[in-house]
Parts: C-alpha cells; structure tokens; sequence
C-alpha cells in the first residue's frame, strides 16, 4: 500500500520566480493537505482540498495556490517566490469522514535564493 | 480556534530513562489530539492518537499518551527510552469537522548513553 508521495525532494528557486509542488495521496484518501513548515517550526496549514475545490485556507498569501485533480493528486503553486518562502513544504492525506487523520508525505525542500 | 502549547523545546534524558513530553492545547470544540515524530530530513510520522475513545491511547515503539480533558493536556511518556527515540516530537490538535490540524512547536528530544 503506497503512503504520501510528493515530488520534487530538493528544489532550489530564485526570488520572483514560480515553484509547483507535487503530492499523490495514500491509497483509497481523497482529501489533501498542504502545510509548510519553515526551519525550527511546527507545520503551518496552508490549505486543503477535497473534490478537487479549495475547502479550508490558513493564512497564507493568494501567492501560494493549489488544485486537486480528479484522482485526488494535487499540487501547490507559489508564484512570486520570496525568501522567507524557504521551507519543508509537506502534503497529508486523509479520507473524507476521518479527515482531521492525516498520514504525511516526506515532503519537499525549497530553497529560494 | 485552536493551539497547542508545548513546554521545552528541548528534553534530555538518558538511555533507559523514562522520556516525559508535555502538551497542552487549547480548542472550542471536543479536540482530536495527536503525536508526531519526524526524523531529520523526513515527513511527520504518526505515533498515536486521541479520537474520543479512551482517555490512555497506546502508540508505536512503546510511546502512550493520556488525554486529561481538565488539565487541557495531551503528554507524551515512554517508559524506557531508547537511542532511535532521538528526533523531533510534534504535539496537534484537529477539530472533528474540518480537518485543519494546529501544531505545536515541537520538542527537540535527546536520548544520551
């Protein structure tokens, strides 16, 4: 049974550019999470998707965007990269009526110089 | 709204003693609470959880936890700590419905010989 994929591992950016980050959900989940978790911290909740629409947003910028596809991968999208984007950027799975249980990708690193 | 305090960034303890990781968190709702454990350079690996069922919730490699609802308090103990228990431990809390997890800032632990 495969768990969270995500994609890339490593991704370093310039300032300004644009970064897409990708996430296969854990067999059988249909809702995924995104969070971003800089140096030092616990995880921030970025947004989250189920049936490929935007259900909850944290606080975060419209630079971070998102979409889920139709099966239930998705992806993260932040244009206008700033510094202190710079972070583990982790996707959680989770099935729609036990969706507060969310299994975790390894997540990917972005560096933006 | 939600939070989740947790108190010392840092805990040292020997091999073979008892490793004792506080939590407090804070919720308007009946929470959902949760431990984490991540490994350097990896993803948020689930230890156990608390969904509402009994209050002492048992985990993997020997960790439990003790949901004290007037204490506001989810701690984290394993009697008899072992090298591979060194990492990162992260204390959430979820809200039945809507599945955004809140986490804390984590506690850095280090198991020494």
């Amino acid at each position: 049974d495969a768990g969270v994929t995500q994609s890339p591992t490593h991704l370093i950016k310039t300032r300004g550019q644009q970064v897409t980050l990708r996430c296969s959900p854990k067999s059988g989940h249909d809702t995924v999470s995104w969070y971003q978790q800089a140096l030092g911290q616990g995880p921030q909740f970025i947004f989250q998707y189920y049936e490929e629409e935007e259900r909850q947003r944290g606080n975060f910028p419209d630079r971070f965007s998102g979409h889920q596809f139709p099966n239930y991968s998705s992806e993260l999208n932040v244009n206008a990269l700033l510094l202190g984007d710079s972070a583990l950027y982790l996707c959680a799975s989770s099935l729609g009526d036990r969706v507060y249980e969310q299994y975790f990708g390894p997540g990917t690193r972005l560096t933006v110089t | 709204a939600q939070s989740v305090t947790q108190l010392g960034s840092h805990v040292s303890v020997s091999e073979g003693a008892l490793v004792l990781l506080r939590c407090n968190y804070s919720s308007s709702v009946p929470p959902y609470l949760f431990w984490y454990v991540q490994y350097p350079n990896q993803g948020l690996q689930l230890l156990l959880k608390y969904t509402s069922a009994a209050t002492l919730v048992k985990g993997i490699n020997g960790f439990e936890a003790e949901f004290k609802k007037s204490e506001t308090s989810f701690h984290l103990t394993k009697p008899s700590a072992h090298m591979s228990d060194a990492a990162e431990y992260f204390c959430a809390v979820s809200n039945t419905n809507a599945g955004k997890s809140t986490f804390g800032d984590g506690t850095t632990l280090t198991v020494k010989p």
